[in-house]
């Protein structure tokens, strides 16, 4: 059984750095196809795709936050860790992880499971 | 970016209803289309993939269907557990994107 769960701070103070870790089980980031995402939603917004790395290290960054967000993964742990620096009132949202599972087509390879989320509230 | 365009924004039902859903694509992505299910305070969950493929355990009342950009996810004999908001997700292409959202409410 597949499960995500997201983890760090609730309140973060602007232009402080975000750091968010989604640990997971039921899967190993060491398989070939597979990649976990991260996503978020502001409160009564919309949701907005932020990254994604894939087994082999791979990464890809939403073009309008990618200067600011970086995300890793320790295989070993089973952790995929989402910074995102000089934070802002507009970070203020609840973080996602989600899995991809790793299918035998391109349209199989979709976001099959995902984490309950974490709200980051962005306040001096 | 692709932009999603999701209508409508809310609808209200009944139990027993049939409800549907649609979402148009900005440009081709074939059928790399996804449906979830949000509820607040839980994990979003999958629907429906490939436009039309059933995620393993979700009941057979929910259908989706593909012509060209349109997408629409139906729901027949709307459940009480079904009161929820739904998401469509492109990914197709780098960034991933998202529709509006639909909140079906009880009527």
């Amino acid at each position: 059984q597949i499960t995500l769960k997201e983890s760090g701070p609730t309140l973060v103070k602007p232009t402080q750095t975000l750091t968010l870790t989604c640990t997971f089980s039921g899967f190993s980031l060491s398989t070939t196809g597979v990649a976990v995402a991260w996503i978020r939603q502001p409160p009564g917004k919309a949701l907005e795709w932020l990254a994604l790395i894939y087994w082999d290290d791979d990464k890809r960054y939403s073009p309008s936050l990618r200067s600011r967000l970086t995300i890793t993964k320790d295989t070993s742990r089973n952790q995929v860790v989402l910074t995102l620096t000089n934070i802002d009132p507009v970070d203020t949202a609840t973080y996602f992880c989600t899995h991809r599972k790793s299918g035998s087509s391109g349209p199989e390879k979709y976001f099959d499971l995902w984490g309950r989320g974490t709200l980051v509230t962005v306040s001096s | 970016d692709i932009q999603m365009t999701q209508s409508p924004s809310s609808l209200s039902a009944s139990v027993g209803d049939r409800v549907t859903i649609t979402c148009r694509a900005s440009q081709d992505i074939s059928n790399y289309l996804l449906w979830f299910q949000q509820k607040p305070g839980t994990a979003p969950k999958s629907l429906i993939y490939a436009a039309s493929s059933l995620q393993s355990g979700v009941p057979s009342r929910f259908s989706g269907s593909a012509s060209g950009t349109d997408f629409t996810l139906t729901i027949n004999n709307l459940q009480p557990e079904d009161f929820a908001t739904y998401y469509c997700q492109q990914y197709k292409n780098y960034p991933f994107t998202f529709g509006g959202g639909t909140e079906v409410e009880i009527k």
